[in-house]
Formats: C-alpha cells, structure tokens, sequence
C-alpha cells in the first residue's frame, strides 16, 4: 500500500471550513483513498473515501488531484465535535487491511 | 446491533507476562483485524483472521498470536510481555468482499472501542 503524508496538526475556527491535506505521491491505479478519524483514543470512524472523483457525503467532501498525488478533506463548517485526530489512508479494495500513518492532529477553537 | 465490542477496557500486566484479549465482531462480519497503537501513533496492523485462520500478517513477533472461532469472535495472545507492548489494542471486523463486503462506503472495517494495555 502506498504511504501517506499529513501534517501533524492544523487548527480551524468554530464554524469554518476545515481543510486538511494528504501527500500520497506513490499511489497506484487500483489504490483508494480513504479518510477515518479518531477522536480521544476511541476507535477510527469512517469518514468518506475515493478513486479519482471528488466525493462527497453527509460527513465532508473528498478532493483528489487530477493526477491521483495528493488529496483534501474538506469538513465545511467545523464544530468543537470534529476536534480528533485525522488519517489518510492508500489501499487496494480487495485487501483488508489499512495502513495508518500519523495522521493529523485537528484543533477546532471556539 | 452492538457493533464492535471488546474486553477487557483495560488492563495492567508485569514484564513476562501473557495476556488474551477478546474480540467480537459486528454481526453480519466475519473478517477480524487487530492493531496495536501507540501514544501519539497511528494504528498499526498485526493480522487477520477469517474462517478462523490467519490470512494477513504485520511486522509483529511470533509472541503475538491470535484465533478466530466458529462464531467469528476473536482472541488475541500476547507472551512474554516487554514494556513497549503497552499501547490501545482495537479491534475492526469487516464483511469478506468476496461476501458483498465492499458497499459504497468502499471496504468497511468497523474498529471497537480498544484495550488498553499496559505492561509495567
């Protein structure tokens, strides 16, 4: 699987737009990109995933780059709630696992 | 539906010491993946079970062991307990693909709520 990068952590104003970013340069043709979050050492929750298409769903927005190297997930109006922990995640379809990086470290301020 | 539950939630061992932590999966899933995490890391994969065998492994020691029984539910082992074995132990189940597991949510593992460890 291919890896990924984030920055460590980011901050964002109550009520803004959240957008965090994603470096996954070496990803191949059948890899997807998917995004959990973590939020006080419960376990991941899903939050939205894609090819090559933006996506989006009731949680945030998805935007992968033409050329598949880089990703945004975009959460339109933060709340104190979606202060956790964010990864970014490369795999396979087929395949079961997933591999975590460090993630990112979101700080949503009143 | 109960989701992904484990136990216990958490759990003191000395060095040396073998520990067994239980699993059970989301009903309707017959996948169980492990990871241990760290403080200040991301989850890292230590294998897979399904039809109670393992199928995936991660860059785990053989003191990590683990079983799948009959009702999917399943155990992780650890021996000979060392200091850096401290961590939160999740737990995420999941449908096989070759079952119809991948829905529009993609591959979906739902992950419980972690044991945490620690090895003094």
């Amino acid at each position: 699987d291919a890896k990924t990068t984030q920055p460590p952590s980011m901050d964002c104003a109550e009520g803004r737009a959240a957008n965090l970013p994603c470096n996954h340069s070496t990803i191949s043709g059948n890899e997807y990109v998917y995004w959990y979050r973590q939020i006080h050492s419960q376990g991941p929750q899903y939050i939205i995933h894609g090819l090559k298409n933006n996506e989006t769903n009731e949680m945030a927005s998805l935007i992968i780059t033409e050329d598949r190297k880089s990703s945004t997930l975009i959460l339109p109006h933060a709340t104190l709630r979606d202060t956790a922990v964010y990864y970014c995640i490369v795999r396979v379809q087929s395949f079961n696992k997933f591999y975590f990086g460090s993630g990112t470290k979101l700080n949503v301020k009143p | 539906d109960a989701g992904v539950t484990q136990s216990p939630t958490h759990l003191i061992k000395t060095r040396g010491q073998q520990v067994t932590l239980r699993c059970s999966p989301k009903s309707g899933h017959d996948t169980v993946s492990w990871y241990q995490q760290a403080l200040g890391q991301g989850p890292q994969f230590i294998f897979q079970y399904y039809e109670e065998e393992e199928r995936q492994r991660g860059n785990f020691p053989d003191r990590f062991s683990g079983h799948q029984f009959p009702n999917y539910s399943s155990e992780l082992n650890v021996n000979a307990l060392l200091l850096g074995d401290s961590a939160l132990y999740l737990c995420a189940s999941g449908r096989d693909p070759s079952k119809g597991g991948i829905s529009r949510r993609g591959y979906e593992q739902y992950f419980g709520p972690g044991t945490r460890l620690t090895v003094t």
